[in-house]
């Protein structure tokens, strides 16, 4: 069975850092390029970040660019996003999310949320 | 970017009738269209990818249609465990985006 489990959101204030983490399992972990999606409360989805299979080619959403950093540990089946920089409008549930071959994000994990307030 | 629209954004239908949901796109992004299902207090679901094609063990009840710029999720013999939010997401081009939801409520 396919699973993804993100961890490490929290509070932190303006200005703060986090580095969130989705442990995968129930996959070859290395043969699947990934993605982080984030959720603002009450809002709709919006892709954050991409990374392919070996980690040397990342993408990311103008919002975020220059403030997170995405990487993966293939030996150990885990994806990370470090985040910089917090704002009040990165609030929002962080999803870790599986891309197929074709692009379409065909597993998410359960996401883990980030408030960033004073 | 590609700004993907759908409607309406709400849509009230009665358990057992059919709901047709929309999702337009801004350029054509010829069948790289997936729907996703949100329910309450979940992670989002991908139901139907390359604009018609149904996950494994997705209900036939959940058809979708379209290319290019026009796209159309149908869910006939509604159940009350369809109730819940739709997506669109297009992956055809960089950045990837997605609709901004339409709610599928009870009426």
């Amino acid at each position: 069975e396919v699973q993804l489990v993100e961890s490490g959101g929290g509070l932190v204030q303006p200005g703060g850092s986090l580095g969130l983490s989705c442990a995968v399992s129930g996959f070859t972990f290395r043969s699947f390029e990934m993605n982080w999606v984030r959720q603002a409360p009450g809002k709709g989805l919006e892709w954050v970040s991409h990374i392919d299979t070996g980690g040397s080619s990342t993408h990311y959403a103008d919002s975020v660019k220059g403030r997170f950093a995405v990487s993966r540990d293939n030996a150990n089946d885990s994806l990370f996003l470090q985040i910089n920089s917090l704002r009040a409008e990165d609030t929002a549930v962080y999803y870790c999310v599986r891309g197929d071959t074709g692009g379409r994000f065909d597993y998410w994990g359960q996401g883990t949320p980030v408030t960033v307030s004073s | 970017e590609i700004v993907m629209t759908q409607s309406p954004a709400t849509l009230s239908v009665s358990p057992g009738d059919r709901a047709t949901l929309s999702c337009r796109a801004s350029q054509s992004v010829g069948t790289k269209l997936a729907w996703l299902q949100q329910k309450r207090g979940q992670a989002p679901r991908l139901l139907i990818f390359g604009a018609s094609i149904r996950t494994a063990g997705l209900p036939g009840r959940f058809s979708g249609s379209g290319s290019g710029t026009e796209f159309t999720l149908t869910i006939t013999n509604l159940q009350s465990e369809d109730f819940a939010v739709y997506y669109c997401h297009q992956y055809s081009n960089w950045p990837d985006t997605f609709g901004q939801g339409t709610k599928l409520e009870i009426k």
